[in-house]
């Protein structure tokens, strides 16, 4: 089965530009989506078809796809994005997600 | 705006059957463009998603959970459902309903994710 993998954890300060990376085999050739997850709540869709944000999603947050790894980026990163973050892609007919990060903003 | 709200029983015993039904308001479930997904989390794990159905009735499982699930679809309520059989402690989660955006090519994504509800299997 397919499968995804992201790091457990990123750090970064504020103001600085975190990236967030989800692997998988010939990844490049589908389309990869993230979600944020803050404590306590459900998650939001923040990227779909491989960079294309949402409606009410800052700037700051911009993504690509390419080889086997997606990247999900945050200029000028927030106390307010630190959050669980996870990828998804289509493979198959199946959805498959990846493990999440942890985003901490120290 | 669409909203989609879970609801079920929060504690089912070992064994048994889960059944969760999720209401869609703001949107018609009928839409072409749409499928309607179910997505579970455990405590402080991460998410794994079981399911979508089409309004017609058609179905996508997770191949892990195909054996279990059942998802159904009931266009004049405005909702869909979700049978898991032969529950362990492991399918203890936040159970979120989804709206699951399918294009073409493996164009998927999910918005807007449910509140979640807390399904506890126990006896």
């Amino acid at each position: 089965s397919y499968e995804l993998t992201q790091p457990p954890s990123v750090s970064v300060s504020p103001g600085q530009t975190a990236s967030i990376t989800c692997s998988g085999d010939k990844l490049g050739d589908k389309y990869a989506c993230w979600y944020q997850q803050k404590p306590g709540q459900s998650p939001m869709l923040v990227i779909h078809q491989d960079n294309k944000r949402p409606s009410g999603i800052p700037e700051r947050f911009s993504a690509s796809n390419s080889g086997n790894t997606a990247t999900l980026t945050i200029s000028g990163t927030q106390a307010m994005d630190e959050a669980d973050y996870y990828c998804q892609a289509w493979d198959s007919s199946t959805v498959v997600f990846g493990g999440g990060t942890k985003l901490t903003v120290l | 705006q669409l909203q989609l709200q879970g609801s079920g029983p929060g504690l089912v015993k070992p064994s048994e059957t889960l059944s969760l039904t999720c209401s869609v308001s703001g949107a018609s479930i009928t839409s072409s463009s749409f499928y309607w997904g179910l997505i579970r989390q455990p405590p402080g794990k991460g998410l794994e998603w079981i399911g979508s159905i089409y309004y017609n009735g058609n179905t996508n499982y997770n191949p892990s959970l195909k054996s279990r699930a059942t998802m159904s679809v009931d266009t004049s309520r405005k909702e869909f459902s979700l049978k898991l059989r032969s529950v362990t402690a492991a399918d203890t989660a936040v159970y979120y309903c989804v709206r699951h955006i399918v294009g073409e090519e493996g164009v998927d994504w999910f918005d807007p994710w449910g509140q979640g509800t807390l399904v506890t299997v126990s006896s």
